[in-house]
């Protein structure tokens, strides 16, 4: 059973850092894996998609890794800014074909101006 | 556009009363799902359709029974609401196998 784990929950950092939010999954016969971002209130957006066969996306300041072998996925947000501050969530399929998304409990980042 | 949309995007009612929440995608997906968040926030899968067959059904209540008239439309039906089923219904939709998911903006269901 896939169990997505995220640390670290909650996150302050003043504008202009650079930061990682970590991702943890147990199965790691994963096909792709997906870190999105969600605004209270809000829905889900899709940040960025990780296929098996890469190791790394890039979409402006974000930068997602994928290490299946240690179960490990990273999100760095370069140059962060007050409007970076959301939830991330990160979620990897249950494995074994399913099609099912299993979510992590999400790190809510606040960049402080 | 193309987008999952849901309606209504907020819903109050009464304990006990039914009611339905409806979703379409004009994506071309052949896998629709519908997922709760709770008030911890935490997302957890509910049911999913592919090509109208479902395929996955989590250990929900059988006070609701989800419906997919074409691979485009699921739909999500509530009987006998309960003060716990207060929460936020996110349906989504994706290809097979594939590019990852697409959600919907929610629809934020209160029972009173």
């Amino acid at each position: 059973k896939q169990e997505v784990t995220q640390i670290p929950a909650a996150l302050s950092v003043p504008e202009g850092e650079n930061l990682v939010l970590n991702c943890s999954f147990t199965d790691s016969a994963i096909y792709n894996l997906q870190w999105f971002r969600q605004d209270p209130g809000k829905g889900l957006t899709s940040l960025l998609l990780i296929q098996s066969s890469q190791r790394e996306q890039t979409s402006g300041r974000l930068n997602a890794s994928l290490d299946k072998s240690s179960g490990r996925s990273t999100l760095y947000i370069a140059a962060s800014q007050p409007g970076d501050s959301a939830t991330y969530l990160c979620a990897a399929p249950q494995g074994g074909g399913s099609e099912k998304l299993v979510f992590g409990k999400g790190t809510k980042l606040t960049v402080n101006p | 556009d193309t987008a999952v949309s849901q309606t209504p995007k907020y819903l109050v009612t009464q304990m006990g009363n039914d009611k339905s929440i409806k979703c379409e995608q004009n994506l071309g997906h052949d896998t629709m799902y519908w997922y709760k968040q709770d008030s911890k926030k935490f997302l957890k899968i509910m049911f999913s359709y592919n090509n109208k067959e479902l395929i996955i059904n989590e250990t929900v209540p059988n006070r609701f029974s989800p419906k997919s008239p074409d691979k485009a439309h699921l739909n999500l039906h509530i009987n006998s609401l309960e003060l716990g089923d207060s929460a936020v219904y996110f349906c989504a939709s994706s290809f097979t196998g594939g590019d990852g998911y697409t959600f919907g903006s929610g629809t934020r269901l209160t029972v009173v």
